[in-house]
């Protein structure tokens, strides 16, 4: 069965200090591995995709890497309006998105 | 370029009531897929219509259903329904590709 999880569920932060989210793994056929940013009460914010183990990819304060089993979500010097739920999913066989279920992020001032 | 929208925003329904939501896609993409999000289960994938046809579908029960017009629009029912399907619909659109791209979601209430 296709699995992904997701830790910590909640991680808080000091405004500059910088750390990782994880992503874990464990499907047949990956065909992608997305990172979606979301607020309360909004829809998902498409981030980055990675395709092949090795990948990164960066986006202002934030770094997504892939290996072959996790990704991680890298986040530099985080300010407050960083504070989201940082969702990870992977694109399996069937064009569906398998989620894992979020890590809560934030930040304080 | 105007992104995913959803109608209505928030519905509040009764046990047994029947409910259609509607999605219009990003201008040009042909895929619309549906996914379900609550606080237990986390977001899981309902179905995804291509060009006016459901290409795949997740493991709901018949009573969700879907469909697809030629300007890709994409509508959403649910019958019958129960507590439990209260929820954030969430709808998705793409070119067809693997990069998909949500919609602010229709939060569903059933009493």
């Amino acid at each position: 069965e296709d699995q992904v999880t997701q830790s910590p569920e909640a991680l808080r932060l000091q405004e500059g200090e910088s750390s990782s989210l994880n992503c874990s793994y464990t499907v047949s056929g990956l065909r992608g591995l997305f990172w979606y940013r979301q607020d309360p009460g909004k829809g998902p914010e498409f981030l980055f995709t990675l395709y092949s183990a090795g990948e990164e990819k960066e986006k202002e304060r934030l770094k997504a890497t892939l290996t072959k089993k996790e990704s991680f979500l890298h986040i530099t010097a985080p300010k407050p309006e960083d504070s989201a739920t940082y969702l990870c999913a992977v694109l399996v066989e069937g064009n569906k998105l398998v989620f894992g279920a979020g890590t809560i992020l934030r930040v304080k001032s | 370029k105007a992104g995913v929208t959803q109608t209505p925003r928030y519905l509040i329904k009764t046990r047994g009531q029947q409910v259609t939501l509607s999605c219009s896609p990003i201008s040009g993409h042909r895929s619309v897929s549906w996914y379900q999000q609550t606080p237990g289960q986390g977001l899981q994938f309902l179905f995804e219509y291509f060009s006016e046809t459901q290409r795949n579908k997740g493991n709901f029960p018949g009573r969700f259903s879907g469909r697809q017009f030629s300007n890709s629009r994409s509508e959403m029912n649910v019958s019958t329904l129960e507590l439990g399907d209260s929820a954030l619909y969430l709808c998705a659109s793409s070119l067809g590709g693997p990069e998909q791209f949500f919609g602010p979601g229709t939060r569903l209430t059933v009493l």
